[in-house]
């Protein structure tokens, strides 16, 4: 099966500029998760959502991130503005059904660079 | 959630077995331990998850402790491809989240 897709590869952008990401999960998998992860920590999730729902985003910084699910297929996370400190690998990840019992899948991320 | 605790990294030799141990004191009784590993440059992946017994799939087997309160990820031979950052997973938050810690960098030598 095709694997969890991400774009872009990589994105630069100044401080203070907006930027987005795009993710379109493994078809037929309800669950999707932002992820962000910051060289040398691993993964922090940001958001969650259940089909288009949102599940979880208590630790979305809601001031300047935002993220939606549209007919609960491809998935989209925006950061406005941008602050150098959002710097880090932005991962997707996907499962068929809610909860940590069932495998997720990640993509391979989008690598932000704040300058 | 439950903690786990982890060594920051770990050396082998190829095609030698390896031994990833990982300390989840305060797992509940029906908690899964999960494994994720993540490869340069590529999201996570999943490797192996149990509960009790312990369990074998193509990639590793997972050795889990009888009081639960510590499991070892095992891979019988190492290569040069299995460097990479693994994760012991706690049980996840109150939606069920994967929680990654720091996990423990494998580095693999020829």
């Amino acid at each position: 099966e095709a694997g969890v897709a991400q774009s872009p590869r990589y994105k630069i952008i100044e401080k203070r500029q907006s930027v987005a990401f795009w993710c379109n999960p493994i078809s037929g998998h309800a669950t999707l998760y932002w992820y962000q992860q910051i060289l040398g920590q691993g993964p922090k999730l940001l958001i969650q959502f259940q089909n288009n729902g949102v599940v979880d985003d208590s630790q979305l910084p809601k001031d300047r991130f935002s993220a939606e699910r549209l007919k609960g297929v491809d998935s989209t996370l925006k950061i406005q503005p941008a602050k150098l400190e959002d710097s880090a690998v932005y991962l997707c990840a996907s499962s068929s059904r809610e909860g940590w019992n069932y495998g997720y899948t990640f993509g391979s991320g989008t690598r932000l660079t704040v300058v | 959630d439950a903690k786990t605790t982890q060594p920051n990294s770990m050396e082998s030799n190829e095609e030698e077995p390896v031994h990833l141990p990982c300390n989840h004191s305060t797992i509940s009784g029906t908690d899964y331990i999960h494994w994720y590993r993540q490869l340069p440059s590529q999201g996570p992946e999943y490797v192996i998850h149990g509960l009790t017994s312990n369990v074998n799939n193509r990639m590793a087997s997972l050795a889990i402790a009888e009081d639960r309160k510590s499991s070892t990820l095992i891979l019988h031979r190492a290569t040069l491809r299995d460097a990479a950052v693994y994760y012991c997973i706690p049980p996840g938050g109150s939606q069920g989240n994967l929680i990654f810690g720091k996990g423990t960098k494998l580095s693999v030598k020829p």
